[in-house]
């Protein structure tokens, strides 16, 4: 089975410029994850898709980060204008998860990452 | 914060000996998990506990749950230099849907 695909794997940008993520989840996987990973720190959960709705977008800064999942398959997460402080590594994940009475499965998969430099 | 945290920050071991990694939380649970990074790439799934169980293995590693204390462990028996990452927990809180991350155990195993 393949796995989650994300592309570029690194850019850099100069701070005040926008730059595009973009995610392919495991085919069939309900749930996307976009994380922010800090070097040294924990992985940051910016905004958790099901399907094509948003379920949690409380940590994502919104007056500059944005976020879609058209369709409920693939994913962008655009960031316009960048700031120093957005310098990480950018993390989409998918789970299978079931809704309802069946059994939420939350395993997540990850992609490979996108290293962000912004100077 | 709603996050694990895990203990100790750092550990260095020689190859052969067992390691053992602590995550502790502050609220209710649905699952806690243990996912592995090594450097410069995603986040690997190693194991899911379920808050109705103690105790689970999968290979080398064992994983232990008390809800009572809000703490779990990571125990991996027998190491080997390939282990050497970072070990993250993660915990699914209950009713919610957010899978949360602890900021991890760096794990050093000399050959």
């Amino acid at each position: 089975e393949a796995g989650v695909a994300q592309s570029p794997r690194y850019k850099i940008i100069e701070k005040r410029q926008s730059v595009a993520f973009w995610c392919n989840p495991i085919s069939g996987h309900a749930t996307l994850y976009w994380y922010q990973q800090i070097l040294g720190q924990g992985p940051k959960l910016l905004i958790q898709f099901q399907n094509n709705g948003v379920v949690d977008d409380s940590q994502l800064p919104k007056d500059r980060f944005s976020a879609e999942r058209l369709k409920g398959v693939d994913s962008t997460l655009k960031i316009q204008p960048a700031k120093l402080e957005d310098s990480a590594v950018y993390l989409c994940a998918s789970s299978l998860r079931k809704g309802g009475t069946g059994i939420m499965n939350t395993e997540a998969f990850f992609g490979q990452g996108t290293r962000l430099t912004v100077v | 914060s709603q996050q694990g945290e895990e203990d100790p920050q750092a550990l260095s071991i020689q190859e052969g000996e067992n390691a053992t990694m602590n995550c502790s939380y502050k609220t209710s649970i649905n699952n806690l998990q243990w996912y592995r990074q090594n450097s410069g790439r995603g986040l690997v799934h190693l194991i899911l506990i379920r808050s109705n169980e103690r105790e689970k293995h999968s290979g080398r590693l064992r994983v232990t749950l008390d809800t009572s204390k809000k703490s779990s462990s990571l125990l991996i028996t027998a190491s080997r230099a390939a282990d050497t990452a970072s070990y993250f927990c993660a915990i699914l809180i209950t009713g919610g849907f957010k899978t949360i991350f602890g900021a991890g155990t760096r794990l050093f195993v000399k050959a």
